[in-house]
């Protein structure tokens, strides 16, 4: 397995323009996290899916921010428009599965991340 | 404000130097997980402490979780350029949805 896939991998756009970031997270699982760091704030949960249901999108900035996972093999993340201060690192991630099937205990595998300049 | 503390946030040191970094919270956790991300990429998951006073050895890295389940500490013995990175803890409470909160990190530099 390939591991949790993420592009791209830098974007640089300017203020205004649409943003679609992409996630194909490990096969067989059935849980994402998007997650957003910077400095100033570190790792931010930004939403999580469950059986590709959005649970909790609590931490999505405004509705500037848009996210589906419309099967279990691909998510999207999309800020439209765009501003200068969503420039960040974004990071999907999968749960490890827990031992014998069991629940999982909240450790993830992440992607290499996203990074998003907006100018 | 941070459900999870970490300190020092920043931490340079020589090579072969012991230190300790520290995930402090108010609130109890289920379980907490330590990471290290380097430049460039995703943090990976070193270990994840469940009980209390619980501790785990991997190499020259030394976690230990608070008996009250409330903190957990970093120990690396004898540091190396290679310990470089941001190390982050994460923690959760178990309930049908494990949604990991992360700390700030601890950024590390280890001196040739």
């Amino acid at each position: 397995d390939a591991g949790v896939i993420q592009s791209p991998r830098h974007e640089v756009t300017e203020m205004g323009q649409e943003v679609t970031l992409r996630c194909k997270p490990i096969s067989g699982h059935n849980s994402l996290f998007w997650y957003r760091q910077t400095m100033m704030r570190g790792l931010e949960l930004l939403i999580y899916f469950n059986n590709n249901v959005p649970i909790d999108d609590s931490g999505m900035p405004e509705d500037r921010f848009s996210a589906k996972m419309p099967n279990a093999s691909f998510s999207t993340l999309k800020i439209q428009p765009s501003e200068p201060r969503d420039s960040a690192v974004y990071f999907c991630a999968t749960p490890i599965p827990g031992l014998a099937g069991g629940p999982n205990t909240g450790e993830l595998f992440f992607g290499e991340g996203s990074r998003l300049t907006v100018l | 404000t941070q459900l999870l503390e970490q300190s020092p946030q920043f931490l340079s040191i020589q090579e072969g130097e012991n230190l300790t970094v520290y995930c402090n919270s108010s609130s109890v956790f289920s379980s907490l997980q330590w990471y290290r991300q380097e430049p460039g990429e995703g943090p990976v998951l070193l270990v994840t402490v469940v009980t209390g006073g619980e501790v785990k050895k991997l190499k020259r890295l030394t976690f230990q979780f608070g008996d009250a389940r409330k903190d957990s500490s970093l120990h690396i013995t004898a540091a190396q350029p290679g310990d470089t990175g941001l190390y982050l803890c994460a923690g959760g409470l178990y309930g049908g949805s494990y949604i990991p909160t992360f700390g700030r990190g601890t950024s590390l530099i280890v001196h040739p």
